[in-house]
């Protein structure tokens, strides 16, 4: 069965560092996203790419955060300098056209100390 | 934003009931999709609803949506144990081309 695979599972990192969070989508889908879940605010809506080319990525925080995708096989998210309000779950989803079913996968869990 | 806001946030009910979840958006939409997450995992893909219908079925699974009304409503019948999980609605507004997520509804599935 093909899958989104994001690495690494988890992450606990002192707050200042840099953070890489990587996500392989499914061969062939043309379209990644990123979320970020907590408790509090949900599923937040971080960027999303279609055939590579940024979208939107508005729902990021610009100072800190940024997001790629050097070739079809990877998309990277990473957050520099990370702060302790950036602790939450990461998902990488994709799909295969705008506005198809998407795909997750199992996240990045981010703890920022 | 346009997100969708499911009712309940958390539902317990006994193996063998019903359970409906509730999903209301704010704009128009060219569809609505809805997905399940079990702890500490990803979300998966459940069914996906096109704003030109008004109900659709998958196993023991019925959706509904009222675009008049801007909600959806999504029923598991006969529930089991294993449907224990966070549901969640989603919604792409026309013209915005992302997928937007409500808060969900926590199902908990009593044997």
């Amino acid at each position: 069965d093909a899958r989104v695979t994001q690495t690494p599972r988890h992450k606990v990192t002192e707050m200042g560092q840099e953070v890489t969070m990587r996500c392989q989508p499914i061969l062939g889908h043309n379209t990644v996203f990123w979320y970020r879940q907590t408790m509090m605010q949900g599923l937040e809506l971080l960027a999303y790419f279609r055939n590579r080319a940024p979208l939107d990525d508005s729902g990021m925080p610009k100072d800190r955060f940024s997001a790629e995708m050097p070739d079809a096989t990877l998309a990277t998210l990473k957050i520099q300098p990370s702060e302790p309000r950036d602790s939450a779950v990461y998902f990488c989803a994709s799909g295969l056209w705008d506005y198809s079913p998407l795909h997750f996968g199992n996240g990045t869990r981010l703890t920022v100390t | 934003s346009q997100q969708g806001e499911e009712d309940p946030q958390a539902l317990s009910i006994q193996e063998g009931e019903n359970a409906t979840m509730n999903c209301s958006y704010k704009t128009s939409i060219n569809n609505l999709q809805w997905y399940r997450q079990n702890s500490g995992r990803g979300l998966v893909h459940l069914i996906l609803i096109r704003s030109n219908e008004r109900e659709k079925h998958s196993g023991r699974l019925r959706v509904t949506l009222d675009t008049s009304k801007k909600s959806s409503s999504l029923l598991i019948t006969a529930s089991r144990a294993a449907d224990t999980a966070s549901y969640f609605c989603a919604t792409d507004a026309k013209g915005a081309q992302k997928l937007v997520f409500g808060q969900g509804t926590r199902l908990t599935i009593n044997p």
